[in-house]
């Protein structure tokens, strides 16, 4: 099965730096993966996905990154906030509907005023 | 669009009850749910998959009779947890698929349970 790694698990930056949380991912059958954040209590929120047919796609301030030959996917936080504060988490699926997820470990990100 | 809910968002219950924990899409339809298990600074764990219509897919470790499932509508899926234990508490959340080609999962906001 599917096994995905992610790193750092704690991550601290000075508000106004950015951020970058890497992935690794076994399955070379996987096709699809986003990028949960998490705030304490909460569900996770899909902040930005990628499909394998692109290398990268951007969203205001956060950009993802897919290098399949590789196998690993990052996430880029430009100018980070102090909001920004939360545990992301990355996953991978192979991407017809109704495929299960599979989640990394997660990073907990804290942006220093 | 996209939104999940779930119901309740925290219960507290003695030990041996069983707890109805309701997932809704409010604005689209979800041919699959799915219900994870969150410990305290972990990752989510996967517990089983929900298609509409038909019995869950119950991942290894999970026990059916004690976590049952019930996806009885496009919009709504259920897990109840039965002779609740304090080994049971933990953040329960779901999510729906929307999309319709690739995995598009929506989550719900979770909800705490607490057996005393």
């Amino acid at each position: 099965g599917e096994n995905v790694e992610q790193h750092p698990s704690t991550l601290s930056v000075q508000e106004g730096d950015s951020a970058v949380i890497k992935c690794t991912y076994s399955d070379s059958a996987s096709n699809y993966f986003p990028w949960y954040k998490q705030e304490l209590g909460k569900g996770p929120q899909l902040i930005i996905d990628i499909r394998s047919n692109v290398g990268e796609k951007k969203d205001q301030r956060i950009a993802v990154t897919l290098n399949k030959t590789a196998k690993h996917f990052s996430l880029h936080i430009t100018e980070t906030q102090p909001e920004d504060s939360a545990v992301y988490f990355c996953a991978a699926s192979r991407g017809n509907a109704g495929n299960m997820l599979t989640f990394g470990g997660g990073t907990r990100l804290m942006v220093k005023p | 669009g996209a939104v999940v809910s779930q119901h309740p968002s925290r219960v507290i219950c003695k030990s041996g009850t069983s707890v109805k924990i309701e997932c809704r899409s409010l604005d689209f339809q979800a041919t699959t749910m799915f219900w994870y298990r969150q410990f305290p600074k972990q990752s989510l764990m996967l517990m089983a998959t929900s298609n509409e219509g038909s019995k869950a897919t119950y991942e290894q470790g999970v026990e059916k009779d004690k976590f049952l499932i019930n996806h009885a509508s496009l919009t709504l899926s259920t897990l109840t947890v039965t002779s609740a234990h304090p080994e049971d508490s933990s953040f329960y959340i779901c999510s729906a698929v929307a999309g319709q080609v690739y995995n598009e999962q929506f989550f719900g906001p979770g909800t705490r349970l607490t057996v005393l």
